[in-house]
């Protein structure tokens, strides 16, 4: 089945100490993207990958770093999270990105990450 | 960050009557695309309209683009109550920036049975 994993569902975790959520896509896509929903904010985009080792920041990169050292994986780092970075993140990708101007955007399930 | 806007935040109609929400933006647009998210789930795409295009349909779902008035709705017929989610427009401006959509705040659609 075609889809976007991200791991783990549900993470509680300390200010400061540092965490990685995985996502891996099975669709040989090209882009791939990080959001994170906030009440009120709608979702707003960390970082993006248009390709393998190519990555760029979104609207929101403050406090986060990202990897693509393989086609299927883009993993979202928080080196130290603070309070501020409790929210509902996404990770999504499609065939192409910008370049092709139509393919739509394909959803994992969120991970919802509370920092104490 | 120029973030689509959805009309109303949040509509609630009997389960077989039309819903419509509406999403407008400010500069030119490549397409605009609709997405439903069931409570606390990831974003389903629902359709996507290019700029040259003023209308499409997929089943109950009819989408219209206005590029004069910066402005596209979403109508779906014969509402159900699995119809019940938030619905955002997620905009691709033309012109240089960063990559991606820029997605709008949502309409919380409700459907009473």
């Amino acid at each position: 089945e075609a889809q976007v994993t991200q791991n783990p569902r549900y993470l509680i975790t300390v200010t400061g100490k540092k965490l990685t959520v995985t996502c891996s896509q099975n669709m040989n896509h090209e882009y791939m993207s990080w959001y994170r929903q906030d009440p009120g904010l709608g979702l707003r985009q960390i970082y993006y990958s248009m390709n393998v080792e190519v990555t760029d920041k979104g609207d929101v990169p403050e406090g986060y770093k990202v990897s693509r050292k393989e086609k299927r994986n883009f993993p979202l780092i928080l080196e130290s999270p603070s309070p501020n970075q409790t929210s509902l993140y996404f990770c999504a990708s499609s065939l192409v990105g910008r370049s092709s101007y139509n393919s739509p955007l394909h959803f994992g399930n969120g991970t919802r990450l509370t920092v104490t | 960050s120029q973030q689509g806007e959805e009309d109303p935040q949040a509509l609630s109609i009997q389960e077989g009557e039309n819903a419509t929400m509406n999403c407008s933006y400010k500069t030119s647009i490549n397409n605009l695309q609709w997405y439903r998210q069931n409570s606390g789930r990831g974003l389903v795409h629902l359709i996507l309209i290019r700029s040259n295009e003023r209308e499409k349909h997929s089943g109950r779902l009819r989408v219209t683009l206005d590029t004069s008035k910066k402005s596209s709705s979403l109508l779906i017929t014969a509402s159900r109550a699995a119809d019940t989610a938030s619905y955002f427009c997620a905009i691709l401006y033309s012109g240089g920036g960063a990559d991606g959509l820029t997605f709008g705040k949502g309409t919380h659609l409700i459907i009473q049975p």
